[in-house]
């Protein structure tokens, strides 16, 4: 069965990075993308980016280009978010999701927390 | 800055129908914003219910449908059960971006 397995919760001091990681199982890795969504406390959903999983190809939000970087490890079937510069509004739950084309979200990842706080 | 609308909150009774809806500030929503739609109940990971307008997953009760309607995208529940309950998020993509909509308030009243 397809799972995706995120990394656990983490707490940041403004202005650090932080790394998200998303282990995906039970299906060909590199025949999907995997996009990352996050949900602040008590918010809706928000689409951070996308990357292919078979090319490394990425397209990012606009308003976090330049802080955010996605990846992938084909050899652990595993995707990376990185979040640098971090401000008290990027706590939030990070989730990473699978995409098929075209236009398909299906299985989701259970959610990091990441919390930033001096 | 592309915004997609939902309505913020919708009651329904126990078996009654509602349709939700999903609007996009570029103009009428077609199948080639690929709307799919998720449910997230409180403390859980949202849960894919519709891709591609109108087709389900295998696990998407047959309750759910999806369509266009009037220039936006439709999320329509026919027979609702309380444990419909939820939020209901809308996404639609923009060549190589997603946007998500505000969320849709589902009581069960």
């Amino acid at each position: 069965q397809v799972q995706l397995v995120q990394s656990g919760a983490e707490v940041k001091k403004p202005g650090a990075s932080v790394k998200v990681s998303c282990k995906a199982s039970g299906y060909t890795f590199t025949s999907y993308g995997i996009s990352w969504v996050r949900q602040a406390p008590g918010q809706g959903l928000e689409w951070m980016g996308w990357i292919s999983a078979y090319n490394g190809n990425t397209n990012y939000a606009q308003k976090l280009q330049g802080r955010v970087t996605m990846t992938t490890d084909t050899s652990t079937s595993t995707a990376y978010m990185e979040l640098r510069s971090l401000r008290s509004d990027d706590t939030a739950v990070y989730y990473c999701a699978r995409e098929g084309p075209p236009g398909r979200f299906d299985y989701w990842g259970q959610g990091t927390l990441v919390t930033v706080s001096s | 800055q592309t915004v997609v609308t939902q309505e913020p909150s919708l009651t329904v009774s126990p078996g009654g129908t509602v349709t939700l809806t999903c609007a996009s500030s570029t103009g009428a929503v077609t199948s080639g914003y690929y709307p799919n739609w998720f449910q997230q109940k409180p403390g859980q990971a949202p849960r894919a219910l519709i891709y591609s307008t109108s087709n389900k997953h295998s696990w998407t009760p047959a309750r759910f449908s999806g369509s266009l309607l009037g220039g936006k995208a439709a999320l329509t529940l026919s027979g609702v059960q309380p444990e419909d309950e939820a939020e209901y998020y809308c996404l639609l993509y923009y060549g190589g971006a997603r946007v998500f909509g505000g969320g849709t308030k589902l009581t069960v009243l």
